[in-house]
């Protein structure tokens, strides 16, 4: 059984910076896992932050960036605003048409 | 411009199959490369990828709902249809679909549709 795994939650002070990850319960994640971030807002659904790793999708501010971090996909916010208070999900394809949701982080900017 | 739209029943009693169908527009299934694909979240919880079709109809399940989905395409309508049978409390989600954009093998789910709400509950 895969399993992707978050931290469930994180907090952050406004302007600060905070490093989210998402990881394998059985083994490391590479770059063939095309790691992909999304955001989601209350009642919303998912925006696109990053895929492919690092790559930023149209019109995501350079505040957010994404890459591998030792055996982890990671995604890291500068400058943290207000509105960057959100749930964070990570996406991996595991092959075979396979793709898998980390559980999640709720981000707090307080 | 891409877009997604889920419809379906709001309620479905347990143990009924349930039907969800995908109407998109801004590009075609008939297309190689493209691919939709269905993701739900249970009311305060995470994501949980379900399936996916290719233009090719190639189709991929999660592992642990594999027995109990079906998904399928109607081109000329531009469709995607997800079927859940056996249906149970714990299926009650916000469906959504979305089309699996990709660049080489990479793959990522953008975008997405707007959601639909289905509560199993008799």
């Amino acid at each position: 059984q895969t399993v992707v795994t978050q931290e469930p939650a994180y907090s952050v002070s406004p302007g600060g910076t905070v490093t989210l990850t998402c990881g394998l319960n059985s083994a490391s994640v590479s770059t063939g896992h095309y790691p992909s971030w999304y955001q989601q807002t209350p009642g919303q659904a998912p925006r696109t932050l990053i895929y492919s790793t690092n790559v930023r999708s149209s019109g995501v501010p350079d505040r957010f960036s994404g890459y591998i971090l030792g055996n982890k996909a990671a995604l890291t916010i500068t400058g943290a605003r207000a509105d960057d208070e959100s749930d964070y999900y990570c996406a991996l394809y595991m092959g075979g048409g396979i793709s898998v949701f980390g559980g999640g982080t709720k981000l707090t900017v307080l | 411009q891409v877009t997604l739209k889920e419809s379906g029943p709001a309620l479905v009693n347990p143990t009924q199959t349930l039907t969800l169908t995908c109407t998109f527009s801004g590009f075609s299934l008939s297309t190689s490369g493209q691919r939709v694909t269905w993701i739900r979240q249970p009311p305060g919880k995470a994501l949980e990828w379900l399936a996916r079709i290719d233009w090719d109809d190639d189709k991929f399940y999660s592992t642990s709902l594999r027995t109990r989905l079906a998904i399928s395409k109607d081109t000329s309508k531009n469709q995607v249809v997800l079927t859940m049978t056996n249906v149970d409390p714990v299926d009650t989600a916000t469906y959504y679909c979305a089309r699996v954009a990709y660049s080489g093998s990479s793959i990522w789910f953008d975008p997405w549709g707007q959601g639909t709400l289905v509560t199993v509950s008799s």
